[in-house]
């Protein structure tokens, strides 16, 4: 099957810093999720993205499926951003299902 | 507008035991589905349904089993529960078609087997 991997596994940064977090994937997919898992275990959709940039806030996420990549861009990080992202791709037949695929996550620690 | 409900939040079972997990969404979505995630993973897919009356196998469906007699409730059942189950158990919804269709997941139910 599809292989999903998200770089780096864990990342810690002091507030206001930004950074970018990667996930590579090793098939074409129909389409890509960037999701955040908060402290509390809770998981929220912060992007649907097949291709192109999307912005939302401080986070922008751009993915480019011709070279199987998606970057999460996270600009001037809060202790709030703190937890868990994850990239998750869609296979099987386009409209038919939803087939997410996961990565491991990066854990993002913000430091006050 | 309550989204994706899932209950019981925590359940502990003996090994051999059965139960259902329940799931409700309000969002009429078509698509609905099930994931566990255990430490140092990401998610991985159990069991998935397009619609009422149409379920799927996802990576893991070996030891549970789904139906789907409506758009809004999505039950998973283990049948016999062993200590490999315990994990944190995820139910998901989207629109079904193509076009901007994000996931949305419920808040989790933490199960334990001893």
């Amino acid at each position: 099957g599809i292989q999903v991997e998200q770089s780096p596994p864990d990342l810690i940064l002091q507030e206001g810093a930004n950074s970018t977090l990667r996930c590579n994937f090793s098939d074409s997919v129909n389409n890509l999720q960037w999701f955040h898992q908060n402290p509390w275990g809770q998981l929220i959709n912060l992007f649907y993205i097949p291709s192109g940039t999307k912005q939302n806030g401080r986070l922008s996420a751009t993915t480019v499926a011709t070279e199987r990549y998606s970057l999460l861009y996270i600009s001037s990080s809060q202790t709030t951003d703190s937890g868990v992202y994850f990239c998750a791709v869609e296979t099987g037949s386009s409209g038919s299902a939803r087939q997410l695929t996961f990565g491991s996550g990066t854990q993002l620690t913000v430091l006050p | 507008n309550a989204g994706v409900t899932q209950t019981p939040k925590f359940q502990v079972l003996k090994t051999g035991q059965s139960m259902t997990l329940q799931c409700a969404q309000d969002m009429n979505h078509e698509y609905m589905s099930w994931y566990r995630q255990d430490p140092g993973m990401g998610l991985r897919l159990i069991h998935y349904s397009v619609g009422a009356g149409i379920t799927d196998q996802g990576e893991v469906p070996n030891g549970y089993n789904v139906s789907r007699s409506t758009t809004e409730d999505f039950p998973l059942r283990l049948l016999s529960a062993a200590p490999s189950q315990t994990s944190v158990y995820f139910c998901a919804s989207s629109y079904a078609g193509t076009g901007d269709s994000p996931l949305h997941f419920g808040n989790g139910t933490r199960l334990t087997v001893t």
